[in-house]
This record gives structure tokens, sequence and C-alpha cells, in this order.
């Protein structure tokens, strides 16, 4: 286990409404990245935050939006669903130095939207 | 320049067989290449990276090859187990913290 963790496991939500993702951080851990992962498909970037700042973002809308707490605890939330977001949420918490190097991203389990 | 091609789709390899994974990219300012192990309804999971300044790593039954040359990276599977039984992805870094991923590789290991 990485110490990572998501809320809601699953999610099922309409096309045209809100929703709010949660992550909390591997102890430590100052950096999250937030990944969405079609059926199938390997993970795509949507966006990190670094010391509550965003720190690079994917080709991603911007109804993908996102925040980091002091406690580096993390949420990202998607405006105006389409079914297309119907996927796999992950979040990766890191050590990071917000300069430019890489540092080992550890997984939670992901959070399962469906959006009808 | 952004993308991580990775090979074969799926595999099946016997119980004690080697598996092999291969992946390949473009933009030579990648500097961190991790493999990721993903169990059905889990998060991947980390099994070994590498960075270009050497050419091969090993942990435990998992050796990662890396070409920078070639611009090709490949994850062994020695004495493969039915557990390793999995979608395996390999990944590559542009910089910090952005990971870009191959399309993964689903393995069956037949016992």
């Amino acid at each position: 286990e990485t110490g990572v963790t998501q809320s809601p496991t699953h999610l099922i939500k309409t096309r045209g409404q809100q929703v709010t993702l949660r992550c909390s951080s591997q102890s430590g851990h100052n950096t999250v990245s937030w990944y969405q992962q079609a059926l199938g498909q390997g993970p795509q970037f949507i966006f990190q935050y670094y010391r509550e700042e965003e720190n690079g973002r994917g080709n991603f809308p911007p109804r993908f939006s996102g925040l980091q707490f002091p406690n580096y605890s993390s949420e990202l939330n998607v405006n105006a669903l389409e079914l297309d977001d119907s996927a796999l949420y992950l979040c990766a918490s890191s050590l990071g130095s917000g300069r430019g190097s890489t540092d080992t991203q550890y997984f939670g389990p992901g959070t399962r939207l469906t959006v009808l | 320049q952004q993308q991580v091609k990775q090979s074969p789709q799926s595999l099946i390899v016997q119980k004690g067989g080697i598996s092999i994974i291969n992946c390949a990219y473009e933009n030579t300012a990648f500097d961190y290449f991790p493999w990721y192990q993903q169990f059905p309804g889990k998060g991947p999971a980390l099994l070994i990276a590498i960075r270009p300044d050497v050419s091969e790593k090993k942990e435990g039954r998992f050796t990662i090859s890396f070409n920078k040359s070639a611009k090709q990276f490949s994850l062994h599977i020695m004495d493969s187990q039915p557990g390793d039984s999995a979608t395996y992805f390999c990944a590559a870094s542009p910089e910090g913290g952005k990971l870009i991923f191959g399309q993964g590789t689903e393995l069956s290991v037949k016992p």
C-alpha cells in the first residue's frame, strides 16, 4: 500500500453535473498529480500541485480544476460533465522540489467515475 | 514527440518463462523512465525505474534495459509467475512531475 487514499471509490453522475474527487497524500509528500485513465488506456496527466500552487497542466479543458490544501490533500473538480469523462481518476503523491526534478510518484487506488 | 509507444498490447507466457515488454520514445529531454504494474480495480504500483545515465537496472526478478541512442527501454520479468498477471505500463517524464504513459501490456502467465 502506498498510503495515498482517494474518495469516493465509485461515483455515478449525469451529463452536465459537477463532481469533486478527493485525495490524501502519503505522509510527508508535498506534491499531488492527477491523472485520467480511460478503460484500456494508460493514465493521462491532468495537472500537478506543488505546495498549493498549480505546477503543470496537461491537455485538459478548464472545466477540470483542482486545489491543494495546506495539509497537501487535494481535490479534483470537473464541471459540466460529459459522457467521455467516464474514467478512473488517479492521484499520485510525491516529495517534490517544484524545480523540474522528477520524483517517484505513488498512486492511490483511484475513483471510478461513470457519467450517464 | 510527447508519445511513449509500448508493445506488445498483450502477452501470454508460461510459468517460469521470461516476459519482455518494450517501449520507445522520441523526446530526448525525457529523464526518468518508470514501470508500473496495475491489477484490475487498483491504482498503478511502481515496480522499477531508471534514469538515462545507466543502461540496466535490476531489482529481484525485474530488470530494465535502457538504450539511450535507440530511445528504447524494456522490462524483463524473469521466472514469470501467475501472480505477475497484470497490466504493465511504461512511462517517461519530460520534466518534473508529469508522467507520459504507454498504452499498457496485458500480461497473462499460464501455470
